[in-house]
C-alpha cells in the first residue's frame, strides 16, 4: 500500500523559510517523479512543483519559482521542499503526491502570517 | 499552460439522481486526465484515471469518458455519500493544473 507522509508544517512570518518532507513507502520510490500540491484554505488545488525519479528534470508553478525548490533523496525515500520568501498567499495544506497524481499524502499545514 | 474549466462550480441533486460533472482543457489533452473526489478535510481520493479507468474499490456508479478536450464525470444514481467537492487535473504534461471543482450538494 502506498503510504505518503508529510511533515515540517507550521506557522512561520512573512519572509522566513521552511522545508517540508514527504516519507514515502509501499512502493519503488526511484522509479516514480514524485510532485507537491497545496490547497489554500477553502480554494482549489495547486500543483506546486514536481521532480523526476533521477532528479534530472524538475519544475515550479510561476507563483513559487525562484522561492522553493524540490529535492529527493532516494536512499532515503524521502521528498522535500524547501520554501524561501514565504509570503501570505503561501498559507495552504501542503500535499506530497505520486507520479500523475495517484496518490497524495494527508497533507502539512503552512500558514505564513505575521 | 493548460487551462481546465469545470463547470458547473456547484451543483444540487436529489438521491437516486443521475450527475454529470464537466472538465474542458483549453488544448487537446488525449486522455490525460484524472478526476478526484474531496470530503472536507480529507485528501483529494483518485475515482478516475485516463480519462475514464475506474480506481480499485470506486463504486461503478461512477464512469468518465471523452477525449481532446472534453470530459465528463458521472454518478448514475446519486448516493449520499458522494456529497464532495469534485475536481479534474490534466497530467499532458507539466504544469499540471486543476479545474476549480465541483461542490456537490443534496437537494
Amino acid at each position: 500500500e502506498v503510504q505518503l507522509v508529510e511533515s515540517g508544517g507550521g506557522l512561520v512570518q512573512p519572509g522566513r523559510s521552511l522545508r517540508l518532507s514527504c516519507a514515502a513507502s509501499g512502493f519503488k520510490f526511484d522509479d516514480y517523479a514524485m510532485h507537491w500540491v497545496r490547497q489554500a484554505p477553502g480554494k482549489g488545488l495547486e500543483w506546486v512543483s514536481g521532480i523526476s525519479w533521477n532528479s534530472g528534470s524538475i519544475d515550479y508553478a510561476d507563483s513559487v519559482k525562484g522561492r522553493f525548490t524540490i529535492t529527493r533523496d532516494n536512499t532515503k525515500n524521502s521528498l522535500y521542499l524547501q520554501m524561501n520568501s514565504l509570503r501570505a498567499e503561501d498559507t495552504a495544506l501542503y500535499y506530497c503526491a505520486k507520479d500523475t497524481l495517484s496518490d497524495w499524502g494527508q497533507g502539512t499545514l503552512v500558514t505564513v502570517s505575521s | 499552460d493548460i487551462q481546465m474549466t469545470q463547470s458547473p462550480s456547484s451543483l444540487s441533486a436529489s438521491v437516486g439522481d443521475r450527475v454529470t460533472f464537466t472538465c474542458q482543457a483549453s488544448q487537446d489533452i488525449a486522455t490525460f486526465l484524472n478526476w478526484y473526489q474531496q470530503k472536507p478535510g480529507k485528501a483529494p481520493n483518485l475515482l478516475i484515471s485516463d480519462a475514464s479507468d475506474l480506481e480499485t474499490g470506486v463504486p461503478s456508479r461512477f464512469s468518465g469518458g471523452g477525449s481532446g478536450t472534453d470530459f465528463t464525470l458521472t454518478i448514475s444514481s446519486l448516493q449520499p455519500e458522494d456529497i464532495a467537492t469534485y475536481h479534474c487535473q490534466h497530467y499532458a504534461s507539466l504544469p499540471y493544473t486543476f479545474g476549480q471543482g465541483t461542490k456537490l450538494e443534496i437537494k
